[in-house]
C-alpha cells in the first residue's frame, strides 16, 4: 500500500495563478483532510471531508476550495494564489465513523511545498 | 470546544538522557490523545495514542506517554534519547463526545534537539 500520496511535491506560483493540489489514499478510508503547516503555527485545518460526498470548512478555509472526487481522492484548489498561501500542505485520511467513540488515527501524506511569489 | 497546548517550542536534551515533551489538553468529554513525529521534509508519522485503560501508553521507537486526567496532560517520554530522535513532535486531541470523523486538533509542535 502506498498510503496517502500527494502531487506535486513542490510548486512555485505567481500571485493570481491557480492550481490544484491532488491527494489520494489507498486505505479505503472514509474521511480525508487538508492542513497547512506554517512556522510557529503548527497544523491548521483548511477543509475536511467526513465521507464521500460531503465537505466542511476548517479553521482557515478562505481562498481555498475542495472536491471529494470519490472515496480515494480529495483535491484542494487555489483559485487565485496569494503570497499568504505560501506554506506546506498536508493531506490526511482516517477510517472514521459518524458515531462517537471512534478513535482511529489520521495518516498523513508527504506534503506539497508551495511558494507564491 | 477541544484544544491542545504544547508549552515548549524547543526542547534540548543530551544523548542518553531521558526526554519529556509536554502536552496539555482541554475537552468537554473524555479525550482521545495522539502523538505524531515529523522528520525534516517529511509528513507526520503516528507514534502512539491513548484511548482508555492504562495511563501509560507505549508506542513506536521506544516512546511512551503518560495520561494524567487530573492535570489534563499527556506528556511524551523516552528513557534514553538518541540523536535520531531529533524532530518536530505534535500532540493532538479529539473529544470522545464528538463524531468519529471530527478532525483531530493539533498543538503547535515542539522541536526536539538531541545533542551528541
Amino acid at each position: 500500500n502506498a498510503g496517502v500520496t500527494q502531487t506535486p511535491k513542490f510548486q512555485v506560483l505567481k500571485t493570481g495563478q491557480s492550481m490544484t493540489l491532488q491527494c489520494a489514499q489507498d486505505m479505503n478510508h472514509n474521511s480525508m483532510y487538508w492542513y497547512r503547516q506554517d512556522p510557529g503555527m503548527g497544523l491548521r485545518l483548511i477543509y475536511y471531508s467526513a465521507s464521500e460526498g460531503t465537505t466542511d470548512k476548517g479553521e482557515v478555509p478562505n481562498g481555498y476550495n475542495v472536491s471529494r472526487l470519490n472515496k480515494r481522492e480529495f483535491s484542494l484548489r487555489l483559485e487565485s494564489a496569494a503570497p499568504s498561501q505560501t506554506s506546506v500542505y498536508f493531506c490526511a485520511s482516517s477510517e472514521a465513523t459518524e458515531g462517537t467513540g471512534s478513535y482511529n488515527e489520521q495518516f498523513f501524506g508527504p506534503g506539497t511545498r508551495l511558494t507564491v511569489l | 470546544a477541544q484544544s491542545v497546548a504544547q508549552p515548549e517550542d524547543q526542547v534540548n536534551v543530551a544523548e542518553g538522557n531521558p526526554l519529556t515533551v509536554k502536552c496539555t489538553y482541554s475537552v468537554s468529554g473524555n479525550p482521545y490523545l495522539f502523538w505524531y513525529v515529523q522528520y525534516p521534509n517529511r509528513g507526520l508519522q503516528f507514534l502512539l495514542k491513548y484511548i482508555t485503560g492504562d495511563n501509560l501508553v507505549k508506542g513506536s521507537y521506544g516512546f511512551e506517554a503518560e495520561f494524567n486526567k487530573s492535570q489534563t496532560s499527556f506528556h511524551l517520554k523516552k528513557p534514553s534519547a538518541l540523536v535520531s530522535d531529533s524532530a518536530l513532535y505534535f500532540c493532538a486531541v479529539r473529544d470522545s463526545a464528538n463524531s468519529g470523523n471530527t478532525p483531530l486538533v493539533f498543538g503547535k509542535g515542539t522541536r526536539l534537539s538531541v545533542i551528541a
